[in-house]
This record gives C-alpha cells, structure tokens and sequence, in this order.
C-alpha cells in the first residue's frame, strides 16, 4: 500500500541556517504530495503541493520538488526564522492534487532558536 | 469567519465506553474527513462524509462510524473503546465535494482511554 517516509527528528537550528527535511514516498500510479506543517497549539495547515512530477510547491519561503525519479519530495528553506518552529508533516495524495484520503508521514518537529 | 470547530477539546473514557466526538466545519464547506493522530504519528484517516454518506473509509474496524447532518456537520462514535483508540482525532473541511479542494483542519480532540 502507499506510504510515507519522513526525516526522523527532532531537528534544531539556529535562525538564518539551511533547512532540509527528506521525504520519500511509496505508491502506484500519479500521486500527488503535499507538506502540511502545524504550529504550537494550532490545526494541520497546507504548506505546499505538488501534483505530478516535477512540479515544484512553494510557499512563505519553503519549497519541495516531485522527483519521481528517486520517488522524493524533500522540503527546503534557505533562512529559516523563529517562527518556522513547527511540526512539519510530509503527505501522499491521489492523483490530479485529489487529497480526499491523505496518507501522511510520522512528522518532523523543527525548532529554530534565536 | 469561524474555521473547523471541534469538541469536546478533551476526553477521558473508561475502556470499553462509547464516545461521541463533534465537528463543524467551515462555512462554506460540505465534506468532512477524520483522522486519528496517535502520540508521535502522522494522521490517518479513518473516513470521509459527503451528502450526509459515507463515500471512503481506511482501515479502520466498524467500531468506528460516523454521521453527517444536513447542515454538513459530524459526528464520529467510537463503540467498545480501547486503550489504544487514546488519540487526537482530528476533523478536516473542504468544499464543493471536490477532491482536490483544500482541506481546512480542526484543532482535534483529545481522547484518552484508560
């Protein structure tokens, strides 16, 4: 069946650092993927998507590119900020950005310090 | 404009108990989805409402059953409850019955079972 595989953390970093967080995914046919990250006290938010391969999400900074290749979608930042300091959930998707049925990963806990 | 309300916020159950957890969705919005998030995993999801039917369900025993109304909220029951049924559960929107439509979460309830 499908499934996700994210970086195991916790992942700490100082504020303007390089961040990558590795995803890699097992499905069959075109699936789409997604980033969703959920703050201190806050409900999962979509982050980025991506719905074939290739495409490349963004948003506030962040992106991820659909490898198909290597079946990856890696999500990066290239300063992260205090405020990053989240869980970032790595997801799988059905085709054409369907996200009806979402098969996520364990999750990532960033923390950034000043 | 309210988002996704859940509640009760928390919950405790004694196994074997039957609990009732509620959701609103967001204005506007016609699907509910629900996930069970245990401690240090990602969400999976349990299944999703649309039309007051059930139209997908993941592997999860009958013990687990929902409801929509009319007016788009939800409701999941949990029969026979057991230790480890103890999650956040989380509730999720979206509109237009569309597939691809954003997913807007709630901040879930958290059920413990002892």
């Amino acid at each position: 069946g499908d499934s996700v595989t994210q970086m195991e953390g916790p992942v700490t970093l100082s504020e303007e650092a390089f961040l990558t967080i590795n995803c890699t995914y097992t499905a069959t046919g075109y699936p789409s993927l997604f980033w969703y990250v959920q703050y201190p006290g806050e409900g999962l938010q979509l982050l980025l998507k991506a719905t074939k391969a290739d495409d490349k999400g963004s948003n506030k900074g962040f992106e991820a590119t659909y490898r198909k290749e290597t079946t990856s979608f890696h999500l990066e930042k290239g300063s992260v900020q205090v405020s990053d300091s989240a869980v970032y959930f790595c997801a799988l998707g059905g085709r054409g950005g369907s996200n009806y049925k979402l098969t996520f990963g364990k999750g990532t806990l960033l923390t950034v310090n000043p | 404009d309210a988002g996704v309300t859940q509640s009760p916020t928390h919950l405790i159950k004694t196994r074997g108990q039957q609990v009732t957890l509620r959701c609103s969705p967001k204005s506007g919005h016609d699907t509910v989805s629900w996930y069970q998030q245990a401690l240090g995993q990602g969400p999976q999801f349990i299944f999703q409402y649309y039309e007051e039917e059930e139209r997908q369900r993941g592997n999860f025993p009958d013990r687990f059953s929902g409801h929509q109304f009319p007016n788009y909220s939800s409701e999941l029951n949990v029969n026979a409850l057991l230790l480890g049924d103890s999650a956040l559960y989380l509730c999720a929107s979206s509109g237009n019955g569309n597939y691809n439509s954003p997913l807007h979460f709630g901040n879930g309830t958290r059920l413990t079972v002892t």
